[in-house]
């Protein structure tokens, strides 16, 4: 299984609404990533997981709240957004290295996200 | 300078012609460098993974690094309108964060 999934697809919520976006693989990667892409941009960094622990946060608002609860799943918690945090959600996993360095990374389809 | 330079294009070709896409670097210390192909409202897939230095053939895609001049190239052989896409370049070194090229978008007309 090379896949990483993401749900849902899409989703559309209000600024006072909470929500979590998940996603899992079962490639054995123990590096997990969260992506924010805009429209005709790349992929931003969020937050990187190795070994379940947070490693990397890309000082991102607190409304976004990330969590991995094994290392095949992670979510991302999400509460009193801004329209401007209307987005597609990435999220990668990839082998950690000897050494702690990460090897390639691979997406999911991402969840595309409006908040009203 | 940006840590990693991308034409955005859009770059129009004929289907059956030779793409090629490249992105420049600042950072000597990149290790790892990647092509992802990434069609509208998709996530990315990756294309092409190498390690430092030397050339990477896959079915039509070649992928090419030269970290003397900080140049990496992505090469289409007989392109089809299914390349018609994104094409992200990424690097980074060991134990950081990857760093993504803006991308350039790719058209191929039958």
């Amino acid at each position: 299984d090379t896949e990483v999934t993401q749900t849902p697809k899409h989703l559309v919520m209000g600024m006072t609404n909470k929500k979590s976006l998940k996603c899992e693989q079962h490639m054995g990667h123990r590096a997990m990533y969260w992506y924010k892409q805009k429209a005709k941009k790349p992929p931003e960094l969020m937050f990187v997981y190795s070994y379940e622990k947070l490693s990397i946060n890309e000082s991102v608002p607190s409304r976004f709240s990330p969590e991995c609860p094994n290392s095949s799943l992670l979510n991302l918690h999400l509460h009193a957004l801004q329209p401007e945090d209307s987005a597609l959600y990435l999220c990668a996993s990839s082998q950690v290295l000897t050494g702690g360095a990460y090897n390639e990374q691979f997406f999911g389809p991402g969840t595309r996200l409006t908040v009203l | 300078q940006k840590e990693v330079e991308q034409d955005p294009g859009p770059l129009s070709v004929p289907e059956g012609a030779i793409v090629s896409l490249n992105c420049t670097y600042s950072n000597s210390a990149f290790q790892y460098f990647m092509w992802y192909r990434q069609y509208s409202r998709k996530g990315p897939e990756l294309l092409m993974y190498t390690y430092s230095s030397g050339n990477k053939e896959d079915g039509r895609f070649t992928a090419q690094v030269d970290k003397s001049s900080k140049y990496i190239s992505l090469f289409i052989r007989d392109s089809q309108p299914s390349d018609s896409a994104t094409y992200l370049c990424a690097m980074k070194a060991a134990g950081t964060a990857l760093i993504f090229g803006k991308g350039t978008t790719l058209s191929v007309s039958s």
